[in-house]
């Protein structure tokens, strides 16, 4: 099974800031079959990125996911009120598990 | 517009049983693998069973592996989850989600898009 790590737990910043998450797969991740889950309280995830890279229908470009192998990351390069949430990453290589998750709260 | 609609999710008693169901609209349904996902209050998500567009494919989580059976009928585009032997680690928001994309040869497995809005399902005495 390969165990996904995000880092960090929680990240404390401020609107206009820029977030940047980690996504470390505990073995190499083919073909960047990885995707990464927007949750807001009391809301169903909502897909992001897929591919690693590849934005969403309807994902501002604000967004962006990047990496390869074991290490992949999310970054928000001006994080707006709404950005705040929980973030998960998903790899869809082996099986499916997802990390445990990144929450972005407010400053 | 795509969406997918839980319903069946309650209270149940340990050791009993609770069929989930997922009403699908807005596309081919039988065209595509279909996931449940869970997720236990405060907790993070976890994937728990997939199954192939045609059923020929069906795959487990190892916690709920032979007491969990997922199914699908095309015609009624709907999605069900029979759950058995339940505990009280069972409890958790359950979600039915779509799958894109991912290795031709492993139904199932892929990107989810969209989530439905989940059911919760509660085991307790």
């Amino acid at each position: 099974e390969i165990v996904l790590t995000q880092s960090p737990g929680t990240l404390s910043l401020s609107p206009g800031e820029r977030a940047t998450l980690s996504c470390r797969a505990s073995q190499s991740v083919s073909n960047n079959y990885l995707a990464w889950y927007q949750q807001k309280p009391g809301q169903a995830p909502r897909l992001l990125i897929y591919g690693a890279s590849r934005r969403a229908t309807g994902i501002p470009d604000r967004f962006s996911g990047s990496g390869s192998g074991t290490d992949f990351s999310l970054t928000i390069s001006r994080l707006e009120p709404e950005d705040f949430a929980v973030y998960y990453c998903q790899q869809y290589d082996s099986s499916i598990t997802f990390g445990p998750g990144t929450k972005v709260d407010i400053k | 517009e795509v969406q997918l609609v839980e319903s069946g999710g309650g209270p149940v008693k340990p050791g009993g049983s609770l069929r989930l169901s997922c009403e699908a609209s807005g596309f081919t349904f039988r065209s595509y693998a279909m996931n449940w996902v869970r997720q236990a209050p405060g907790k993070g998500l976890e994937w728990v069973s997939a199954i192939s567009g045609s059923s020929s494919d069906r795959h487990y989580a190892d916690s709920v592996r032979g007491r969990f059976t997922i199914s699908r009928d095309n015609a009624e585009n709907s999605l069900y989850l029979q759950m058995n032997s339940l505990r009280a680690e069972d409890t958790a928001v359950y979600y039915c989600v779509r799958v894109l994309g991912g290795p031709p040869a492993a139904a199932g497995a892929g990107w989810f898009d969209p989530w439905g809005q989940g059911t919760l399902v509660t085991v307790s005495s």
